[in-house]
């Protein structure tokens, strides 16, 4: 399968931080999604990007499709507590397959 | 709201046993999921399905198999569980065949001993 890698693996952040996180692959996609997972819970969809250089905004958090179609990055913007969670990348080659990262681990302290 | 329910949350198995993940979707989906999650590893795809009857492997179907007999249950069976599948599994569904956006359930964690 695909193997796309996520960093950084985890975060220690203070509240009100901002944070940065990417997602790269060998490989090229037609979409990339971002999803956030609570604790004990399932992953939820955040932000979804369909072409090259797309910029998406989702409240505080916001999204880039990558010019090379290989890279996605995940703004976060004046962190609080209920940011916690794991972040992943989703990419989709052709068909309905997604590939998901290994996730960003996010700790926000209060 | 789409709701995806998976029949246990916590499960711990002996090596050997079948297992049986039982996962029910409510919207009318046709497309469900397989997925197990491991640290460091992400989300892994074991199995998915199309249609009713109708099953296509992920990346990793070794050690499983799945059943869809009607639209809104997806099964994954572990014919005879090994300590290697202790995981988190996750279902999803999705819409259509097209459709990017996937609905999780809240996942299972099997501890196998």
């Amino acid at each position: 399968g695909q193997q796309l890698n996520q960093s950084p693996q985890s975060m220690f952040i203070q509240e009100g931080e901002d944070v940065s996180m990417n997602c790269t692959s060998s490989s090229i996609f037609n979409t990339w999604l971002w999803y956030k997972q609570d604790p004990g819970e399932g992953p939820v969809l955040l932000i979804a990007l369909y072409k090259a250089g797309e910029l998406t905004s989702n409240g505080r958090l916001t999204a880039q499709f990558g010019i090379t179609r290989k890279d996605s990055f995940l703004n976060i913007s004046a962190s609080i507590p209920s940011d916690v969670g794991i972040y992943f990348c989703a990419g989709q080659l052709d068909g309905n397959q997604f590939y998901f990262g290994t996730g960003t681990s996010l700790t926000v302290i209060p | 709201d789409v709701k995806v329910t998976q029949s246990s949350r916590y499960l711990v198995k002996r090596t050997g046993e079948k297992v049986f993940l039982e996962c029910v979707q409510d919207m009318d989906h046709e497309n469900m999921f397989w997925y197990r999650q491991d640290p460091g590893l992400g989300l892994r795809l074991i199995y998915f399905s199309y249609d009713v009857k109708m099953k296509e492997k992920g990346d990793i179907p070794e050690g499983y198999s799945v059943s869809r007999e009607k639209k809104e249950r997806f099964s994954l069976i572990l014919e005879s569980a090994s300590t290697n599948q202790t995981s988190m599994y996750l279902c999803a569904s999705s819409f259509k065949r097209e459709s990017y956006e996937q609905y999780f359930g809240p996942g299972t964690r099997l501890t196998v001993t």
